[in-house]
């Protein structure tokens, strides 16, 4: 099962709004990826976080890496009608090669 | 276009069959991971594989198997197939020394 915990499960909101989201865990990580996925379509990858406290940029979307590295939060401004889909947080653990978890997923509907 | 493919996009089949699902990595990448997402379940992982050997399980169900081949491309066997088996199965690669991994379109399975 997920050993993530990721909210909130969904966001309902109006274009030019701006969209929060975070996940948490009991483990202590040293990755944090955050993916949005289409309908039918595969993840893809947004932002990779590497270091406690590390905050990325990619375009409208803004990623942080908490500082107590058992938590990272996206956020994404200005929502237009394209940022539609399921946005995953992933984080790798310490002690794990490779290995992912991934959260439950936040679906984001953006209404004109 | 992440540059991971899979094969086939679609797939229904009946409970008992047999199916593989075939996933090539992207170009020079030597890690394939595989993932099963259904909608109660999120995205679980199931394996990885590292340059022909197995690197790390999941919850993969012992009715499956997974192999990856010298040229790198990886195939995923279900077998003893039953209605729960139903989900979209994904493949992702990763780079040698990095984290981020790509993921493929998936694969849909129905078993009637």
């Amino acid at each position: 099962g997920q050993q993530l915990n990721q909210s909130p499960q969904s966001m309902f909101i109006q274009e030019g709004e701006d969209v929060s989201m975070n996940c948490t865990s009991s483990s202590i990580f040293n990755t944090w990826l955050w993916y949005k996925q289409e309908p039918g379509e595969g993840p893809v990858l947004l932002i990779a976080l590497y270091k406690a406290g590390e905050l990325t940029s990619n375009g409208r979307l803004t990623a942080q890496f908490g500082i107590t590295r058992k938590d990272s939060f996206l956020n994404i401004s200005a929502s237009i009608p394209s940022d539609v889909g399921i946005y995953f947080c992933a984080g790798r653990a310490t002690d794990s090669w490779g290995k992912l978890q991934f959260g439950a997923g936040t679906q984001v509907v953006v209404t004109p | 276009d992440s540059g991971v493919t899979q094969t086939p996009k679609h797939l229904i089949t009946a409970t008992g069959q047999r199916v593989t699902l075939r996933c090539s990595p992207r170009s020079g990448d030597l890690s394939v991971y595989w993932y099963q997402q259904s909608l109660d379940q999120g995205l679980q992982f199931l394996i990885q594989y590292y340059n022909g050997e197995e690197r790390a399980k999941g919850n993969i169900l012992e009715r499956f198997s997974a192999q990856q081949f010298p040229d790198l491309h990886s195939e995923l066997n279900l077998s003893s197939l039953e209605l729960g088996d139903s989900a979209l199965y994904f493949c992702a690669s990763s780079g040698i020394g990095k984290l981020e991994q790509f993921f493929g379109p998936g694969t849909r399975l129905t078993v009637l």
